[in-house]
């Protein structure tokens, strides 16, 4: 199974929205509603963002949305604040289990 | 305070094996998937497979196969992930986490990691 395909780095200016992609095929994004987002910052586990595309767990800010169409799926992050600066990585189911994007590096100017 | 916690730091040799611990508490531990995913050094993270507490079933990702194995204990909320024939690209931080209740894998519950270090 090949990890999904991310941009290594996104930036925007405080205020600003990013947006990361996310793409992988019809076996894994294209073939289920299963892709969630995590955001980690260094030396921490990773934090669950988006669930089931676009879900957004209890005390995750609304500034972070999910989305998909075809075999792309995407996290937009409006109102980027200085605390949203980490690395993302997206997750697919893919049958039996998950694969994981190759993760994207958000920096806050 | 629902949460994961992990068994220490290993520092191991090639050829070896490494099992790491995942002790649950604040929820039902037969009620939920645990999974495994790790953080080699300088790269993104990895799935490794996942553990169905309730019944012993699990899966590993194609790249793991044969070489990792995962277990649980109901009677003390544990699960283990063993992984042998180490090699050092093995070294990484593994992470066990919990799956959400009722959604199709995704993990909201994380433990603290744990550093496997692979060394001669």
């Amino acid at each position: 199974q090949s990890a999904l395909t991310q941009p290594p780095s996104a930036s925007g200016s405080p205020g600003q929205s990013v947006t990361i992609s996310c793409t992988g095929t019809s076996s894994d994004v294209g073939g289920y509603n299963y892709v969630s987002w995590y955001q980690q910052h260094p030396g921490k586990a990773p934090k669950l963002m988006i669930y089931e595309v676009s879900k957004r767990p209890s005390g995750v800010p609304d500034r972070f949305s999910g989305s998909k169409s075809g075999n792309t799926a995407s996290l937009t992050v409006s109102g980027l604040q200085a605390e949203d600066e980490a690395d993302y990585y997206c997750s697919s189911f893919a049958g039996f289990n998950n694969v994981f994007g190759t993760g994207t590096k958000v920096t806050v100017l | 305070q629902v949460q994961l916690m992990q068994s220490g730091a290993e520092v191991t040799k090639p050829g070896a094996s490494v099992k790491v611990s995942c002790k649950a508490s604040g929820y039902t531990f037969a009620g939920h998937h645990v999974h495994w995913v790790r953080l080699a050094p300088g790269q993104g993270l990895e799935y490794m497979g996942w553990l169905d507490p309730s019944n012993g079933g699990t899966s590993s990702a194609q790249k793991f196969q044969g070489r990792v194995s995962m277990t649980g204990d109901t009677s003390i909320s544990t699960a283990y992930m063993e992984l042998s024939r180490l090699r050092s690209d093995d070294t990484a931080v593994y992470y066990c986490a919990r799956n959400v209740a009722g959604a199709g894998n995704a993990f909201d519950i994380w433990g603290q990691g744990t550093m496997v270090t692979v060394s001669s």
